[in-house]
Formats: C-alpha cells, structure tokens, sequence
C-alpha cells in the first residue's frame, strides 16, 4: 500500500467546509484512497473512497488530483460531531479476499463552535 | 440493520485471568477483522477470517492471545493469561464478499489490573 501523508491536526469553524488534505505521491494505478474517520470512544467508521474521478456521498466529497498524487476530503457543513481523527488510507482492492486495512496517525480535526 | 456487535463493552480484570471478548459480525459478511488500539502502538491488527478461516494471524502478540469464528455470526477473542500490558481497547469489524469496506464495532475497553 502507498505511503499516506496527512497534516497532524486541522481546525474548522462549525457550519464552513473542512477540507482535509492527504499527499500519495507514491500512488499506484490500481489503488484506490479510501476515507475512515474515528470520534473518541468509537470504532473508526468508513466515510468515502475513490480511483481517479471525484465521488461525493452523504457524508462528504472526494477530489482527486489528475495526477493522482494527492487527495482532499470534504466535509461540507462542519458539525461539532464531525470533530474525530481522519485517515487516509491507499490500498489496492483485492475483491476476492479481504485484507487487513492500515491506519497511519490520521489527522485530528477540532470542530469549533 | 444491525451493525458489528461487540459484548462486553467494558471489562476489567486482573493479571493471571483469562478474558474473553465477543463479536457478532454484520450478517451476510465473511470477512472478520480484530484489531487491537492503543496511544502508544495506534490501531493494529490482530487476525482475521475469511469464510470462518483464519487467514493472517502474524498480529497476535504471543501464545495467550487465541481467536475463534466457529460460524459466519460469531467470534471470540481470548487472552490466557491476561497481563496489564493487554490493556487497549479490542475492535472487531467485517467486510462482504466482493467489498473492501470494513466496518468496524464499538470496540471492547479492556484493563488488566
């Protein structure tokens, strides 16, 4: 799996877009980034995933450089409850059988009110 | 629709007893994860089971630590004899068939006295 960079920490205002930035500039053609986020206490919780072309889903967007080499989640209206560690992970899928899936240190994101 | 189940929530216990953890996967996944977080070494994976099987087992700290999945809904996580370095929190998550998604449990708050 390609090496994942990601800022240590980010904070937002509550109500503006929280746009989280990841750097894969390892990134092979079959990988995909794939978007997990864990709120203290909880299990880590998928968000999103995406190859190459941008993908938007209830909880957030995805924006993939052409090139591929960098990635930014966003969350469009932040809420306090969006407050948690995200991680970036890039991994080839293997649709046969599953593997383990690898969290780097993620990067806490404070939603301020 | 149910997600991962995860009993106990909470255990504490003390050095020398066995512990027990439990996990009831979503219902039609065959994929099973354990993973096991702490501050100090993050999230990190212990086994995991496709199909009932235990594939990977390279995780598991040492010979106390043991898993089972006797069926697809069921699986158990044991630690004989328990040390307070096992102290972490335990999260079981599963993936379906054909996916790479994982979802994860509310996780299992273990401290060994």
């Amino acid at each position: 799996d390609a090496k994942t960079t990601q800022p240590p920490s980010m904070d937002c205002a509550e109500g503006r877009a929280a746009n989280l930035p990841c750097n894969h500039s390892t990134i092979s053609g079959n990988e995909y980034v794939y978007w997990y986020r864990q709120i203290h206490s909880q299990g880590p919780q998928y968000i999103i995933h995406g190859l190459k072309n941008n993908e938007t889903n209830e909880m957030a967007s995805l924006i993939i450089t052409e090139d591929r080499k960098s990635s930014t989640l966003i969350l469009p209206h932040a809420t306090l409850r969006d407050t948690a560690v995200y991680y970036c992970i890039v991994r080839a899928p293997e649709w046969g059988s599953a593997r383990q899936l690898t969290f780097g240190s993620g990067t806490q994101l404070t939603v301020l009110p | 629709d149910a997600g991962v189940i995860q009993s106990p929530r909470h255990e504490v216990t003390e050095m020398g007893q066995e512990v027990t953890l439990r996990c009831k996967p979503i219902s039609g996944h065959n994929s099973l994860f354990w993973y096991r977080q702490t501050m100090m070494r993050g999230l990190e994976l212990l086994i995991y089971f496709n199909n009932n099987v235990p594939i990977d087992d390279s995780g598991m700290p040492e010979d106390r630590f043991s898993a089972k999945m006797p069926n697809a809904s069921f699986s158990t996580l044991k630690i004989q004899p328990s040390e307070p370095r096992d102290s972490a929190v335990y999260f079981c998550a599963s993936s379906a068939r054909g996916a790479d998604t994982q979802y994860f449990g509310p996780g299992t708050r273990l401290t060994v006295l």
